[in-house]
């Protein structure tokens, strides 16, 4: 099963950043997120779709549907600049996207 | 507070193998360690994480994933909440972070908590 991300998107601070996952029919699965800076352990930041971990702030929201799952950062912020990957269950097995750089400047 | 604690840096050759350790701190044996998977992910430098498989310490069942499955051993001791690594026939390509992560009572179907990784070099 594959997850396909964009390398990368581009914010304005302040704005809204949206990240997107593909898949088949990826809408019948439950989609994570999760951050990760350089350097560092990826941090969970949405799972089922669109549930936020205790400790991650409102401005971070994800949807998923048909063949698209969207990550979406409101009010982006500096210290939003991470790599974030979607990962979803298939058969049993986990499977993350590519990955995509998001960049605010 | 749960936390998932690795083993250090490793240096190999090719050819040989290495055995990465994660203690899960925080829980009792009979607990909560038993019941979630602990899975093993990798990220290349400069490349995305990528899975390897799993393991759900209460019933020693392990799922691989088709990339790794001729060359890696998932266990777990369930009288020290650690869990292993094991992957042989090293390569040069196997130079990596290696984390392991798992769930918690928290989320559902999602990695909460992870290592703080261990970094495979392969070299001769």
């Amino acid at each position: 099963y594959d997850l396909t991300q964009p390398p990368s998107v581009s914010v304005s601070p302040g704005l809204t950043a949206s990240i997107t996952c593909s898949g088949d029919r990826l809408g019948d699965k439950f989609v994570s997120w999760y951050q990760q800076e350089p350097g560092q352990s990826p941090v969970l930041v949405i799972y089922q779709d669109y549930k936020r971990p205790s400790g991650i702030p409102e401005r971070f929201s994800g949807s998923n549907s048909g063949n698209t799952a969207t990550l979406t950062i409101s009010g982006t912020q500096a210290l939003d600049e991470s790599d974030y990957y979607c990962q979803v269950w298939d058969s049993g097995l986990a499977v993350f996207g590519g990955g995509t750089k998001l960049t605010v400047l | 507070q749960v936390q998932l604690v690795q083993s250090g840096a490793e240096v190999k050759k090719p050819g040989s193998s290495v055995k990465v350790s994660c203690r899960t701190s925080g829980v009792t044996p009979g607990g909560s360690f038993n019941n979630y998977a602990v899975s093993w992910v990798r990220q290349v430098p400069g490349q995305g994480l990528e899975w390897m498989g799993r393991i759900i310490p209460a019933l020693g069942d392990t799922t691989y994933a088709q990339k790794f499955q001729a060359r890696v051993t998932i266990t777990a001791d369930k009288s020290t909440t650690t869990s292993y690594m094991e992957l042989v026939s090293l390569r040069r390509e196997d130079t990596a972070v290696y984390f392991c992560a798992r769930r918690t009572d928290s989320v559902d179907d999602a990695f909460d908590i992870w290592g703080q990784g261990t970094i495979l070099t392969v070299s001769s």
